[in-house]
């Protein structure tokens, strides 16, 4: 079955770090673009990570410097290392597959999510 | 504040027809595809319309998507109380070269 599976959520204080995982089955992660998109409680969608295929990495400007996308490819399993996390971090993070061509850019999969909230 | 902008809420009785607006500018719906999602109560979301009004497999044709210069609609017929969620819009911004969000259109069935 072709899914993705996040975990690594939790509480933490403001100023410290969290790993996120997302463990994908059906595909091959290196072989697509994977993203992390959040959403924070009652609000809407935000794209926040993406890292292509070739390796390259980009990031939403208001965790550029602070949050790190990676994968491994033995465990096909997509990463988020947050660092310096904030209140305003707190939010559900999905990982979703992505799909881009010339005139389009979209999610045709997702996890099911992980809460990271951020508090003291 | 989104850059693609769409109402916070819509309602229907059932049986009906519904549209959600989805408007933006020539850096994002104008020159890109739209795509929607849903999002059911407590859910991750789902992609439900891509490449503006292409339906992936498995989404019902009541579903349907259009595009209009720099605005889009979603459109659900035959209205079911399944179909209660929150509906995003999304496309590709050239000018901020990151993908965007619309702040969703939550659809309540009467």
């Amino acid at each position: 079955e072709v899914q993705l599976v996040e975990s690594g959520g939790g509480l933490v204080q403001p100023g410290g770090s969290l790993r996120l995982s997302c463990a994908a089955s059906g595909f091959t992660v290196s072989s697509n673009y994977m993203s992390w998109v959040r959403q924070a409680p009652g609000k809407g969608l935000e794209w926040v990570s993406v890292i292509y295929s070739g390796g390259s990495t980009y990031y939403a400007d208001s965790v550029k410097g602070r949050f790190t996308i990676s994968r491994d490819n033995s465990k096909n399993t997509l990463y988020l290392q947050m660092n310096s996390l904030r209140a305003e971090d707190t939010a559900v993070y999905y990982c979703a597959r992505v799909i881009v061509g010339q005139v389009y850019w979209y999610f045709d999969l997702w996890g099911r999510g992980t809460l990271v909230t951020v508090s003291s | 504040q989104s850059v693609l902008t769409q109402p916070p809420s819509v309602s229907e009785a059932p049986r009906q027809r519904v549209t959600i607006s989805c408007s933006g500018s020539s850096s994002n719906i104008g020159n890109n595809a739209v795509n929607w999602y849903q999002q059911l109560p407590g859910k991750a979301p789902k992609l439900l319309i891509y490449y503006d009004d292409l339906l992936p497999s498995g989404v019902s044709d009541r579903f349907s998507g259009s595009k209009s210069g720099t605005s889009a609609s979603l459109a659900i017929s035959g209205l079911q109380s399944e179909d209660e969620a929150d509906y995003y819009c999304a496309a590709w911004d050239d000018s901020l070269n990151v993908p965007v969000f619309g702040g969703g259109t939550k659809l309540t069935v009467l």
